[in-house]
């Protein structure tokens, strides 16, 4: 049964900072691997999806990568900004194209 | 983008009532529709996976005849909560795929309803 896990559950960080948030799974049979983004009482906004195939996925200021065989993703969000403050979710989508999502990392950017 | 579109926002019903809860894709076919529920601070989790015409596939512990879920149209999902109690209390998320089935498919989600049982 595949397990998404997301560290850390929590981050604060200044205005400015280059951040990692990190994300594992357990079975590396995924069709691909994709970041969400959830404001407080809302819904997903889809960030990135990387293909099983690839390695990386790039949007503006995101960046997320893929280690399929450790069982791993990242994102990286460069020159954080207060409007990044939100929950972000990892999903992997499984063999029966159903997603299974981490618990999230609660980010707050402070001005 | 593809928009999901899904209704109340927010309910605040009494213990043993029921409640409608929609889920509709505006502007693309929704073959699929998931229905998820997230308790605070929690992850998503997968209630169930319905396609149009036929009956939903519910996850393991999902009561079916408490979440009713009828997908009857290809815009159109709904789930019903029956004779809600306050544990079903929680934020409840749809999705919708044109069912095309490719690694590289991406999901659309509705805005939440948040339902409170008191």
């Amino acid at each position: 049964k595949q397990e998404v896990t997301q560290i850390p559950a929590a981050l604060s960080v200044p205005e400015g900072e280059n951040l990692v948030l990190n994300c594992s799974f357990t079975d590396s049979a995924i069709y691909n691997l994709q970041w969400f983004r959830q404001d407080p009482g809302k819904g997903l906004t889809s960030l990135l999806l990387i293909q099983s195939s690839q390695r990386e996925q790039t949007s503006g200021r995101l960046n997320a990568s893929l280690d399929k065989s450790s069982g791993r993703s990242t994102l990286y969000i460069a020159a954080s900004q207060p409007g990044d403050s939100a929950t972000y979710l990892c999903a992997a989508m499984d063999s029966s194209y159903k997603l299974i999502f981490g618990s999230g990392t609660r980010l707050l950017v402070r001005p | 983008g593809a928009v999901v579109s899904q209704h109340p926002s927010r309910v605040i019903c009494k213990s043993g009532t029921s409640v409608k809860i929609e889920c509709r894709s505006l502007d693309f076919q929704a073959t699929t529709m998931f229905w998820y529920r997230q308790f605070p601070k929690q992850s998503l989790m997968l209630m169930a996976t319905s396609n149009e015409g036929s009956k939903a596939t519910y996850e393991q512990g999902v009561e079916k005849d408490k979440f009713l879920i009828n997908h009857a149209s290809l815009t159109l999902s709904t789930l019903t909560v029956t004779s809600a109690h306050p544990e079903d209390s929680s934020f409840y998320i749809c999705s919708a795929s044109s069912g095309f089935r490719s690694t590289n498919e991406k999901l659309f989600f509705g805005s939440g309803t948040q339902l409170s049982v008191l």
